[in-house]
């Protein structure tokens, strides 16, 4: 069975600072993870995935994720935070190369103070 | 190209009927996912559809069924609705290849259980 905790359901950060979102996997096979973000009444937007071909990724809006096995990480990161930034974080972990059946973490809202 | 599209928005029922939910997947897509997006519970996953067969199905009662179309077309069907049914429901649809699928979420129908 595999799992996802997301650390803090609540990140709030000042614009132009660092943003980490906490994402820890539990998985008996070699994970795909991914991260999605949701603005508010829409559906999930895919960020970045890690396919095992690098373990830093590079996504979408200068976002990007380590993949740490030894520490069975995966956290979402962007050096300098913009106020459309503001949406809730979800982090996901597939079984095999299927992303269509996933397991989701709870989700992270992140807040951006002007 | 147009994205997923999911129908209706919003709806809202009554306790013990039921509801039939639509989602058009992306011109060429086969697989589509269903999931139900609650804040108790999160992201869930409800099944996953492949050139009209079942392929995956998650954790929910028998209430909750789909199917999928010779044009991939879906629909989910929930009966004999209760108050706990409400949700986002979302669906995904990815196109197989090689490596790990992209999944492309549609917008969302907001079901209300009154």
């Amino acid at each position: 069975a595999q799992s996802v905790t997301q650390l803090g359901s609540h990140v709030s950060v000042s614009e132009g600072a660092l943003v980490l979102l906490r994402c820890n996997y539990s998985s008996s096979v070699p994970p795909y993870l991914f991260w999605y973000v949701q603005y508010p009444n829409q559906g999930l937007q895919l960020l970045l995935k890690y396919t095992s071909a690098a373990t830093l990724v590079k996504g979408i809006n200068g976002f990007e994720a380590e993949f740490k096995k030894s520490e069975t990480s995966f956290h979402l990161t962007k050096p300098s935070a913009h106020m459309s930034d503001a949406a809730e974080y979800f982090c996901a972990v597939s079984e095999g190369a299927n992303a269509g059946k996933s397991t989701f973490g709870d989700g992270t809202t992140l807040t951006v103070k002007p | 190209k147009a994205g997923v599209t999911q129908t209706p928005r919003y709806l809202i029922k009554t306790r013990g009927q039921q509801v039939t939910l639509s989602c058009s997947p992306i011109s060429g897509h086969r697989s589509v996912s269903w999931y139900q997006q609650t804040p108790g519970q999160g992201l869930q996953f409800l099944f996953e559809y492949f050139s009209e067969t079942q392929r995956n199905k998650g954790n929910f009662p028998g209430r909750f069924s789909g199917r999928q179309f010779s044009n991939s077309r879906s629909e989910m069907n929930v009966s004999t609705l209760e108050l706990g049914d409400s949700a986002l429901y979302l669906c995904a649809s990815s196109l197989e290849g090689t490596g790990v699928n992209t999944i492309y979420f549609g917008e969302g129908s907001w079901l209300t259980v009154v």
